[in-house]
């Protein structure tokens, strides 16, 4: 079952803030997080594998709670170079390393 | 380092042609290689992956097949393109869970 993302686009100012949800209705082992660029391949941000764990990379973090299935990306003075397409990527209580992505978050920071 | 290679990067194909896409990794071994395929402003699709050589396993019944001759190589193919087959070709490869996976630069397809 492909997780759910929401918002499913976002527009921000430099120096805003900005979170987005990941959500899935089966158990999982694992949240990825991955942004695209516009014509480019995705690129890794960070990994959750425990509930509750917390994972920062710049100024962006993320947490995932396990009992509630959900993950969320935390974005926090957003720069430029932020914008692009956010995709989670779960893997299910089976870690079986096969990861499904939900559909997406455009996130568009202007100046 | 390890790097991802993945050829060609635009293919424009008639209906009904063949089709193969290659991708290989370097600089690791015994990699968990994936084929994805994205539509146009769309999420990506998982359709196939491998534990190793010859392990192949098909998440989406479809017109598509994939092979792995060698342990670093992973292979795309089709007999027969239809026009739903259009879309931009992902491969990626992961090895300790931690790294997540590294995707190649893509093959944008369009199917004529």
């Amino acid at each position: 079952q492909q997780p759910v993302q929401s918002p499913q686009a976002v527009i921000l100012r430099e120096g805003e803030d900005a979170v987005i949800n990941c959500s899935s209705s089966k158990a999982l082992y694992s949240v990825h997080w991955y942004r695209q660029k516009h014509g480019e391949a995705p690129v890794f941000l960070m990994i959750l594998l425990k509930g509750g764990e917390q994972k920062g990379h710049e100024k962006i973090s993320a947490s995932f709670n396990e009992k509630k299935q959900q993950s969320s990306l935390y974005l926090t003075a957003s720069q430029l170079s932020y914008s692009g397409t956010y995709f989670c990527g779960t893997d299910g209580s089976s870690n079986t390393g096969k990861l499904i992505f939900g559909q997406g978050t455009t996130l568009q920071v202007k100046p | 380092s390890q790097t991802i290679h993945q050829w060609p990067a635009t293919l424009v194909q008639p209906v009904g042609s063949p089709l193969s896409l290659e991708c290989t990794v370097e600089g690791t071994s015994n990699p968990n290689l994936y084929w994805y395929r994205q539509a146009a402003g769309r999420g990506l699709q998982l359709l196939f992956y491998s534990v190793g050589i010859g392990q192949i396993s098909s998440e989406v019944p479809q017109n598509l097949s994939a092979s792995r001759p060698q342990d670093r190589q992973f292979i795309l193919s089709s007999k027969k393109l239809l026009l739903s087959d259009s879309g931009f070709y992902l491969c990626a490869w992961s090895g300790y869970v931690a790294d997540g996976y590294t995707f190649g630069s893509g093959t944008r397809l369009t199917v004529v």
